[in-house]
């Protein structure tokens, strides 16, 4: 798979639910970081997680970061039809890597009301 | 609280024109970026820019594009001779810290449609 990669790449739940998705990716990064995408609109930051943390919390959100198995979780607890978007896992690779965000091709995230 | 800005939000261009996309960073934020995301795929790192100079740029970013912050507020992404490949989303980014602990915040992005 390719640096940031998120699974699934769709999913639909009933509102209340929760909804995890993962990301994996390929080399060392200083961190990894969380947005959402509603359809054509901008990124919106939700959470960042530096390479020595294992887990983070913000509101209903939290993420994990497994750096052995380079790899993420993102769990949205108690999901709202708001929550409806596209979700995407950054990183940045460490080592001299680019300053840029490499990103995945994201989850597209369905709220049934 | 205090957002990336983004001007226009929606661009038409002629191929082989000269564009210029605007972008206003939040006010305190030291590095800046620009990314595009051509219609269902991956956001792409373009360029980082700090302290008045490229920092950084991807193999996407050659000479037709350019990069500048003509001011203390602005930060333009230019591209000299528009192709139909260049027909893309462009999001500027900017961080108050270094790519390796900070944050990035994007703007709302503008959408660039080359005819």
């Amino acid at each position: 798979s390719q640096q940031g990669e998120e699974d699934p790449q769709a999913l639909s739940i009933q509102e209340g639910e929760n909804a995890t998705m993962n990301c994996s990716y390929k080399t060392s990064i200083n961190n990894l970081q969380w947005y959402r995408q509603n359809s054509g609109r901008g990124l919106v930051h939700l959470i960042l997680i530096r390479s020595n943390e294992r887990e983070k919390h913000s509101g209903r959100l939290r993420v994990t970061l497994d750096t052995s198995k380079k790899s993420s979780s993102l769990l949205i607890t108690a999901s709202r039809a708001a929550d409806t978007a596209s979700y995407f896992c950054a990183t940045r690779e460490s080592g001299g890597g680019a300053d840029g965000l490499t990103f995945g091709k994201g989850t597209h995230l369905i709220i049934q009301p | 609280e205090p957002e990336v800005t983004q001007t226009p939000s929606h661009q038409v261009t002629q191929m082989g024109q000269e564009v210029i996309l605007r972008c206003v960073p939040i006010s305190n934020h030291l590095y800046f970026y620009w990314y595009r995301q051509i219609l269902g795929q991956k956001v792409e790192f373009l360029v980082s820019f700090y302290n008045n100079e490229i920092s950084e740029k991807s193999e996407i970013f050659d000479d037709q594009f350019s990069v500048e912050r003509p001011d203390g507020s602005n930060f333009t992404l230019k591209i000299r001779s528009t192709k139909l490949e260049d027909s893309a989303m462009y999001f500027c980014a900017s961080s108050r810290r270094d790519p390796r602990t900070g944050e990035q915040y994007f703007g709302p992005g503008t959408r660039l449609t080359v005819t």
